[in-house]
């Protein structure tokens, strides 16, 4: 089945600096990703749905890459802020829908 | 919108002791429904997809006896933790998606305590 490994475990930065977190999965028929943010003690928040058809995608602070051809996934936060603290998951779904796998998830510190 | 509603949002129960939790859709038709758990300082772990009309899929590691899903609607999933232990405590997710659709909707979760 599908296999989603998540890059760093753990990531630290100043605030106004980007910070890159990176999946990269296995099924070739992966065709829907996103991107989740989980506060302390919350649920998830969907920060972004990617098709398998787009290969940039631009948020509020974030760009999500999509490298099919190394079936790679990256959500880059540019001038990240103390609030952006969280985890973060992505989650990779094949076309016919199944239930998403989720990465290990990256623990994000946004230091003042 | 499409919303999904998730109760309790936390409950303690007694080693050995069963506990079931409730995962409610509006706004939509919940054609499938996936249980997740998250353990702590761990990722969302899939449980089962129920969709409605077929059987439901279990994921290794994860049996019926343990986990009994139902799904007796378009609107409404419920999931029990059979005989919890300390290793079943963490968050309990539940996502509905509606036929066609790319994406699920995520509900709070069920924060589970056993002691």
């Amino acid at each position: 089945g599908e296999q989603v490994e998540q890059r760093p475990p753990h990531l630290s930065v100043r605030e106004g600096d980007s910070a890159v977190i990176t999946c990269t999965y296995t099924d070739p028929n992966s065709y829907y990703f996103f991107w989740y943010k989980q506060e302390p003690g919350a649920s998830l928040q969907l920060l972004m749905k990617v098709f398998s058809s787009t290969e940039i995608n631009e948020g509020q602070g974030f760009t999500v890459l999509l490298n099919k051809k190394d079936k790679r996934l990256s959500l880059n936060l540019t001038a990240a802020h103390p609030g952006d603290s969280a985890a973060y998951f992505c989650a990779v779904s094949a076309y016919n829908n199944n239930a998403p796998r989720f990465g290990a998830g990256t623990k994000l510190s946004v230091k003042p | 919108g499409a919303l999904v509603y998730q109760y309790p949002r936390r409950t303690i129960c007694k080693s050995g002791t069963s506990m079931r939790m409730e995962c409610q859709a509006v706004g939509f038709q919940a054609t499938s429904v996936a249980w997740y758990r998250q353990s702590p300082q761990k990722t969302f772990e899939l449980i089962a997809l129920s969709t409605v009309n077929s059987a439901i899929k279990y994921e290794q590691n994860f049996t019926q006896e343990k986990f009994p899903i139902s799904h007796p609607n378009l609107s409404f999933s419920s999931m029990t933790v059979l005989n919890a232990y300390l290793e079943d405590r963490g968050l309990y997710l539940c996502g509905a998606r509606g036929q066609g659709a790319s994406d699920y909707t995520f509900g709070s979760g069920t924060r589970l305590l056993v002691i």
